[in-house]
């Protein structure tokens, strides 16, 4: 979920374990959806993303869920390995004109073998 | 092809000195993007230009400026330094504006200002 003050949300699963990292986005008119996943020391890389006519797309290993209603995003890892270790973050924008990327807080996935 | 790079990596400033952050992409993007990433918080974008000669101000432009002579860079000033401006900062880019393109960032600057 989103993180209050300095503090991210953590989330600590074993190896091999399925991931569920959630996202609450804040504008009801987005309507494109974003996952990036942010190693140590590196700039955020795109995983997967998705838009609002659709409620679930799957990329290799990770799929994404999207429910309108509550404006709420997941991202789920099946298989987590140790390398999947990272912050993980939603951003949501408009898909039409100049619009651009409103990032979440970020979620923290630590992955022990 | 090195994709988005910036320069330079790390950087200790005294409060009131002035700096340039450099951002340069050989992906041919026309749109290129500032953010800043602090603590425990997501990305905010400080500026941002949808072409050569162009840029607009994000959701924390103060105590910033940026431009863009050229298509492949894009330069963050800070006139005056600020402890307030401590934080990483990430330049990305895309193709197309965000909605169509995926934005693909760099691997940031590390800024301490004392």
């Amino acid at each position: 979920g989103e993180s209050v003050g300095l503090h991210l949300p953590t989330l600590s699963v074993q190896e091999g374990d399925n991931s569920i990292i959630n996202c609450a986005y804040s504008n009801s008119a987005s309507d494109y959806f974003i996952w990036y996943k942010q190693e140590s020391g590196k700039g955020p890389q795109f995983i997967i993303d998705i838009r609002s006519n659709m409620d679930k797309r799957q990329g290799q290993r990770v799929t994404v869920l999207l429910n309108k209603t509550v404006k709420h995003l997941s991202l789920q890892i099946a298989a987590t390995q140790p390398g999947d270790s990272a912050v993980y973050f939603c951003a949501e924008t408009l898909r039409s004109g100049y619009s651009t990327l409103t990032f979440g807080k970020g979620t923290m996935l630590l992955v022990s073998p | 092809n090195a994709g988005v790079t910036q320069t330079p990596k790390f950087r200790v400033l005294k409060t009131g000195q002035s700096m340039t952050l450099l951002c340069a992409q050989d992906m041919n993007h026309e749109y290129m993007y500032w953010y800043r990433q602090d603590p425990g918080m997501g990305l905010r974008l400080i500026h941002y230009s949808v072409g050569e000669g162009t840029t607009a101000k994000g959701e924390v432009p103060d105590g910033y400026n940026v431009s863009r002579l050229k298509k492949q860079n894009f330069l963050l000033g800070l006139e005056s330094a600020a402890p307030s401006q401590t934080s990483v900062y990430f330049c990305a880019s895309s193709y197309t504006s965000t909605a169509k393109e995926t934005q693909y960032f760099g691997p940031g600057t590390r800024l301490l200002v004392l």
